[in-house]
């Protein structure tokens, strides 16, 4: 089945303590990107990397590293976690050009 | 900088009305358009994708238009159910990103 995965679905953590949110595709798109998703503010664009190496920052990238070092794989960092970076996160593979599908979403909680 | 309008915020209706929701967008120098339903908390599901040379897409009971020259785009959804209940939200592409439109809150009643 076509998909894109994240992990971990819900996570709460503490100002300062790094974490990664793993995303994993398996229909081989060159291009992925992370959106977070507030109220009010909608979606907004974190990083996207058009392929493997290939990175840029989208609008909001304030806070966060990416890295692509595999095609399938583009996990979010935050090195340095605080309260407004409390979220719903989505990683998304496929477009610019193609349907874009998203993954299921995490719920980051910085206390 | 692409900027995306959804209207209505939020509709209710009652089961078997066929509804329109509106999407409207500032540059038209896009690759495509793309509708997609999200249901409260959870993640996106994507039902229509426009190409830029394309005018409408159909899948089921959902048909999606695209008027470049004007900036919009709609959404018509026939004979709705309550299962249709969610956000429903427009995307447009261009190089690098996705620009979403704050999204239009669906309820269907029974």
């Amino acid at each position: 089945e076509a998909q894109v995965t994240q992990n971990p679905r819900y996570l709460i953590t503490v100002t300062g303590k790094k974490l990664t949110v793993t995303c994993s595709q398996n229909m081989n798109h060159e291009y992925m990107s992370w959106y977070r998703q507030d109220p009010g503010l909608g979606l907004r664009q974190i990083y996207y990397s058009m392929n493997v190496e290939v990175t840029d920052k989208g609008d909001v990238p304030e806070g966060y590293k990416v890295s692509r070092k595999e095609k399938r794989n583009f996990p979010l960092i935050l090195e340095s976690p605080s309260p407004n970076q409390t979220s719903l996160y989505f990683c998304a593979s496929g477009g610019p050009y193609n349907e874009q599908f998203f993954g299921p979403g995490t719920r980051l909680t910085v206390l | 900088k692409q900027e995306v309008t959804q209207i209505p915020a939020a509709l209710s209706v009652p089961e078997g009305e066929n509804l329109v929701l509106n999407c409207s967008f500032t540059d038209s120098a896009i690759y495509n358009l793309q509708w997609f339903r999200q249901d409260p908390g959870k993640g996106l599901t994507s039902l229509l994708l426009i190409q830029s040379s394309q005018r409408e897409q159909t899948s089921g009971r959902l048909n999606a238009s695209l008027d470049k020259s004007s900036g919009r785009s709609t959404l018509y959804i026939a004979a709705s159910q309550p299962g249709d209940s969610a956000t429903y939200l427009c995307a447009l592409s261009g190089y690098s990103t996705l620009t979403f439109g704050k999204g239009t809150m669906l309820l269907v009643s029974p």
